[in-house]
């Protein structure tokens, strides 16, 4: 089975500052992860996936992500905030069979003027 | 390519009603999931159809179905209608190892 817990269910970071998101995994098999991002009334759209290629993965909109297996760790980071990443955060895993993907708590990042 | 589609967008409905959503699919995608997104518990799998089979299922209770049809198209119903059941209803599709393609879902208010 697997399972992702995101840490801090609310970040704040002034506009430009760095953006640091953190979620670890628990997974039984290779894990696939994934980064989703929720704005209000919206659906979830996907940011970036690991799927055990290259371990440093780029997404959309700046943002990147690192898979470490010894931290079983899959944080999300960009350099500068912008005040439209303001939105709701949340990291996601599934099996390498990608059935039946599991999402984290969420995180809700706020950007500062 | 259009992205996945959900109807209604938004439902109220009245306790012990049943109510059924839809969802359709990115073309030629053949997996459809289906979560339920409320503040107190977050994002919660319900199941996952992939052709036309039910392939994993959530804990919820059996008022909970799903069904797929041989277009991809999926179809969840609820019955006998909870005030817990008022939730965003999230459908996703996928084809082979990329992540999901989520729909903007269905926002179900039960009064």
């Amino acid at each position: 089975a697997q399972s992702v817990t995101q840490l801090g269910s609310h970040v704040s970071v002034s506009e430009g500052a760095l953006v640091l998101l953190r979620c670890n995994y628990s997974s039984s098999v290779p894990p696939y992860l994934f980064w989703y991002v929720q704005y209000p009334n919206q659906g979830l759209q996907l940011l970036l996936k690991y799927t055990s290629a290259a371990t440093l993965v780029k997404g959309i909109n700046g943002f990147e992500a690192e898979f470490k297996k010894s931290e079983t760790s899959f944080h999300l980071t960009k350099p500068s905030a912008h005040m439209s990443d303001a939105a709701e955060y949340f990291c996601a895993v599934s099996g390498s069979n990608n059935n039946d993907m599991r999402f984290g708590a969420g995180t809700r990042l706020t950007v500062k003027p | 390519k259009a992205g996945v589609t959900q109807t209604p967008r938004y439902l109220i409905k009245t306790r012990g009603q049943q109510v059924t959503l839809s969802c359709s699919p990115i073309s030629g995608h053949r997996s459809v999931s289906w979560y339920q997104q409320t503040p107190g518990q977050g994002l919660q799998f319900l199941f996952e159809y992939f052709s036309e089979t039910q392939r994993n299922k959530g804990n919820f209770p059996g008022r909970f179905s799903g069904r797929q049809f041989s277009n991809s198209r999926s179809e969840m119903n609820v019955s006998t209608l909870e005030l817990g059941d008022s939730a965003l209803y999230l459908c996703a599709s996928r084809s082979g190892v990329d992540g999901y393609t989520f729909g903007s879902g269905t926002r179900l208010t039960v009064v």
